[in-house]
């Protein structure tokens, strides 16, 4: 069990540059959660994913970003034409979900964007 | 989405029990409650969660009351790396778990 596995750790890009971060979730956890947390906040929800389905997306999740997981293990989160205010950390989350709820959701360390 | 009220601060010394309290006067039947801890530019580390019942493990325990509207969570005996935000967290079942609304959290400082 390596845990989330998050990259790159962190990215400076000029505003308006495409970015993408992946994720790695635990092996074999069948849902992958988004989050972003901004300096001095705590995390928000952005999207999750159940297997390759994307079940929800919070009204945070502008349409330059779009997220991924085409095979139901890793996913990606790309942000098209960066502005200054989408620099925060970028976090994932994974756990093992099936016919009842309650197991344990892990996170990873998260990917730090820097718009300049 | 249920929300939970923490302490903004509080603080410990070392080697001493931490009794971390969490209000959620609007938690439903369903709701479970999670607490995580984050050191600055870190990601989130899993503490405990649970439903109704307490529960205990290696890091911590969480005390839940009878009526469910409140909650503790207890570090028997606090140590320096223990200093983080601790995050209490409600989240629904079936497909709204894992859909965790953060608040601003509680601030433990640890004293040696």
């Amino acid at each position: 069990d390596t845990g989330v596995s998050q990259n790159p750790r962190h990215k400076i890009t000029k505003r308006g540059q495409n970015v993408t971060f992946r994720c790695d979730p635990i092996s074999e956890h069948n849902r992958l959660y988004w989050y972003r947390q901004t300096l001095g906040q705590g995390p928000e929800f952005l999207t999750y994913f159940q297997n390759e389905a994307q079940l929800e997306k919070s009204r945070l999740l502008s349409d330059r970003f779009s997220a991924e997981r085409p095979k139901g293990s890793f996913s990606t989160l790309e942000i098209q034409r960066t502005e200054q205010g989408d620099s925060a950390m970028y976090l994932c989350a994974s756990s093992s979900e099936g016919q009842y709820s309650g197991n344990t959701i892990y996170f990873g360390e998260g990917s730090w964007l820097t718009v300049v | 989405d249920a929300k939970t009220t923490q302490p903004n601060s509080m603080e410990s010394n070392e080697e001493e029990p931490v009794h971390l309290p969490c209000n959620h006067s609007t938690i439903s039947g369903t709701d479970y409650i999670h607490w995580y801890r984050q050191l600055p530019s870190q990601g989130p580390e899993y503490v405990i969660h649970g439903l109704t019942s307490n529960v205990n493990n290696r890091m911590a325990s969480l005390a839940i009351a009878e009526d469910r509207k409140s909650s503790t969570l207890i570090l028997h005996r606090a140590t320096l790396r223990d200093a983080a935000v601790y995050y209490c967290i409600l989240s629904g079942s079936g497909t709204s778990y894992g859909k965790l609304t953060f608040g601003q959290g509680t601030i433990l400082t640890v004293h040696p």
